[in-house]
């Protein structure tokens, strides 16, 4: 398996504009977890899904964020409108189980707001 | 709500000293994880502990459970150049795992 695959790796957007990254957990991974990370904040959880349902969504910021996993194989998370305070990197993780095993973690993508 | 801190924010060392980073919940833990960021990388597992008092070793790193399950520490012995990172607890109880904010770790040559 090649891992987590998030794209893209590097987003550069103008304030206002929507935003949508994208995520393909490992196969057969039951859970999907979204994070990110700033210097200020360090690893913030955002939302994640087991068996594509959002299961925890308390760690998204605000309505402009929204996520979505239509299927286990596929996940995005979509700010709308972005603003310079989202500039961040984002990881999406996936795991077998929540907590128990180990998650793994996709090489990210470095969001900036201008 | 859960909450897991981790201390200290950030260490710099010698090569060749050790390192200790402390991870502390809000509440009793089902476990713990480790992981390591490497300066511009993704946070990579390390290891897991599940007992209380529990005590593994990977080469120079000793990861330690505490007995009331509510404390970690993760020390290195011996610094080297390859161990720069951030260093990452993770807290898992009841569906709800939390992440420290981590320890950055720098090594002078």
């Amino acid at each position: 398996d090649a891992g987590v695959i998030q794209s893209p790796r590097h987003e550069v957007t103008e304030m206002g504009q929507e935003v949508t990254l994208r995520c393909k957990p490992i196969s057969g991974h039951d859970y999907l977890f979204w994070y990110r990370q700033t210097m200020m904040r360090g690893l913030e959880l955002l939302i994640y899904f087991n068996n594509n349902v959002p299961i925890d969504d308390s760690g998204m910021p605000e309505d402009r964020f929204s996520a979505k996993m239509p299927n286990a194989s596929f996940s995005t998370l979509k700010i709308q409108p972005s603003e310079p305070r989202d500039s961040a990197v984002y990881f999406c993780a996936s795991s077998l189980w929540v907590g128990s095993t180990e998650a793994f973690f996709g090489q990210g993508t470095r969001l900036t707001v201008v | 709500g859960q909450q897991v801190m981790q201390i200290p924010q950030y260490q710099h060392v010698q090569e060749g000293e050790d390192f200790t980073t402390y991870c502390n919940s809000s509440t009793t833990l089902s476990n713990i994880q480790w992981y390591k960021q490497r300066p511009g990388g993704h946070p990579v597992f390390l290891i897991q502990l599940v007992k209380s008092g529990e005590v593994k070793k990977q080469k120079r790193l000793t990861f330690q459970f505490g007995e009331a399950k509510k404390n970690s520490s993760l020390h290195i012995t011996a610094t080297q150049t390859t161990d720069v990172g951030t260093y990452f607890c993770a807290g898992y109880n009841n569906n709800d795992m939390r992440f420290g904010a981590g320890t950055r770790l720098t090594v002078k040559p």
